[in-house]
């Protein structure tokens, strides 16, 4: 059985950083592209990184394009997500995903808090 | 990396159908066969209903189906039932990046 289990969220003044994992079990972690996905308190979905099976490529949105920064450990089957210079309207909860041109498994999320 | 135009909501009875459209450009939806779709209840995490336009992954019924014309991609609900009411998001390749809709409440009457 596929799973995704984020960690990593909580609570961070403006201009801190956070480093969110996903723990990936169940499916040849190093076989996949994997991504980042938020979502804002009552708003939509946004795509935020993909990271490519070996990590040579990544690519962001581009709010947060010298900011975040995604990487992986294939021999730990994780994923992360190193926020940096955080701001208020990066406030969500974030879901990794594995990724095959589309989004077919999800972790259950964790959620991002900037405020003062 | 606009997100895809949905309509806010939309409602029916049970066992009648809804469309829900999602609209891009030649840049996402209408460059690609790579528009998916997500069902999404409250608190929960997104559930993936369509992949590659038309597809439906193992364990979805067949009440629900994709398509595309140009610039805009379509989720079919057919005889609607209590439990398909929750939010819908269709996404779209834009290599090498990706772009959700902006998200349809589906209500069930």
């Amino acid at each position: 059985e596929v799973q995704l289990v984020e960690s990593g969220g909580g609570f961070v003044q403006p201009g801190g950083s956070l480093r969110l994992s996903c723990a990936a079990s169940g499916f040849t972690f190093s076989s996949f592209w994997m991504s980042w996905v938020r979502q804002a308190p009552g708003k939509g979905l946004e795509w935020v990184a993909n990271i490519k099976q070996d990590g040579s490529e990544k690519y962001y949105v581009d709010s947060v394009k010298g900011r975040f920064t995604i990487s992986r450990d294939n021999a730990e089957n994780s994923l992360y997500l190193q926020m940096n210079s955080l701001r208020a309207e990066d406030t969500a909860v974030y879901y990794c995903a594995r990724v095959s041109a589309y989004f077919d498994y999800w972790g259950q999320g964790t959620l991002v808090t900037v405020s003062s | 990396q606009s997100a895809l135009t949905q309509p806010r909501s939309v409602s029916g009875s049970p066992g009648q159908s809804v469309t829900i459209s999602c609209t891009g450009t030649s840049s996402d939806v209408g460059g690609y066969n790579y528009v998916s779709w997500y069902q999404q209840h409250p608190g929960k995490a997104p559930k993936l209903m369509i992949y590659d336009v038309s597809k439906r992954p193992s364990g979805v019924p067949d009440r629900f189906s994709g398509s595309k014309s140009g610039n805009t991609a379509s989720l079919t609900i057919s005889g609607l039932q209590a439990e398909d009411e929750a939010d819908y998001y269709c996404c779209s390749y834009a290599g090498p990046s990706y772009v959700f809709g902006t998200g349809t409440k589906v209500t069930v009457l």
